[in-house]
């Protein structure tokens, strides 16, 4: 079964803590994984995908198939950060995603 | 820089009544999608489309139907309204089957009464 689990609905923080935001997911074979955020009043979109392997906006995350998870993290969170964050999987057939039920981040100063 | 726009914002319907919500995108995108987005159970895709004319089911696709007659427009259709379907929809386009990037639409809040 192809599943991604986000456990936290919500992750509330201080500014200039550190974040990890959970995702860990099911899926046979080699997994596209991606992160998509909605900042409030905002559209959804692309925060970053594990291919990359690159930091944007001061976010990494790292495919571990061992835990089969794929963690957002980043060392010091600002309050521009709040906002819902989704995990998000390409299927099987490669046609569509499935994303995970958000984690909404609030940080406050 | 793609722009995905949805018909409308907010919308209030009655229970029975067809609802048609519209999404077009301006980038000449080969895939277009239709997710329902509830607090709690995320986004949930309702349909999608590869190409013009073609459709498939996703997780959630009892109560509704799509409609994609031109390759910029795909249209989410509500035959008969029930109050379980308010939520906020989402629209969203991809290049083609091999991109990894969505774009999406703002969201239109359907309340149905």
């Amino acid at each position: 079964a192809q599943r991604v689990t986000q456990p936290e609905k919500l992750l509330s923080v201080f500014k200039g803590a550190p974040v990890e935001l959970k995702c860990n997911y099911s899926y046979s074979g080699s997994p596209e994984l991606f992160w998509y955020v909605q900042y409030s009043r905002q559209r959804l979109q692309l925060l970053l995908r594990h291919i990359s392997r690159e930091s944007i906006k001061g976010f990494t995350a790292d495919l571990n198939k061992g835990e089969t998870s794929f963690h957002l993290k980043k060392p010091f969170a600002q309050e521009e950060d709040s906002a819902m964050y989704y995990c998000a999987l390409r299927n099987q057939a490669g046609t569509a995603l499935i994303f995970g039920k958000g984690t909404t981040l609030s940080v406050s100063s | 820089d793609v722009k995905v726009t949805q018909s409308s914002r907010y919308l209030v319907k009655r229970t029975g009544e067809k609802v048609f919500l519209e999404c077009v995108q301006d980038m000449d995108h080969e895939n277009m999608f239709w997710y329902r987005q509830d607090p709690g159970l995320g986004l949930r895709l309702i349909y999608f489309s590869y190409d013009v004319k073609m459709k498939e089911k996703g997780d959630i696709p009892e109560g509704y139907s799509v409609s994609r007659e031109k390759k910029e427009r795909f249209s989410l259709i509500l035959e008969s309204a029930s109050t379980n379907q308010t939520s906020m929809y989402l629209c969203a386009s991809s290049l083609d089957s091999r991109s990894y990037e969505q774009y999406f639409g703002p969201g239109t809040r359907l309340t149905v009464t």
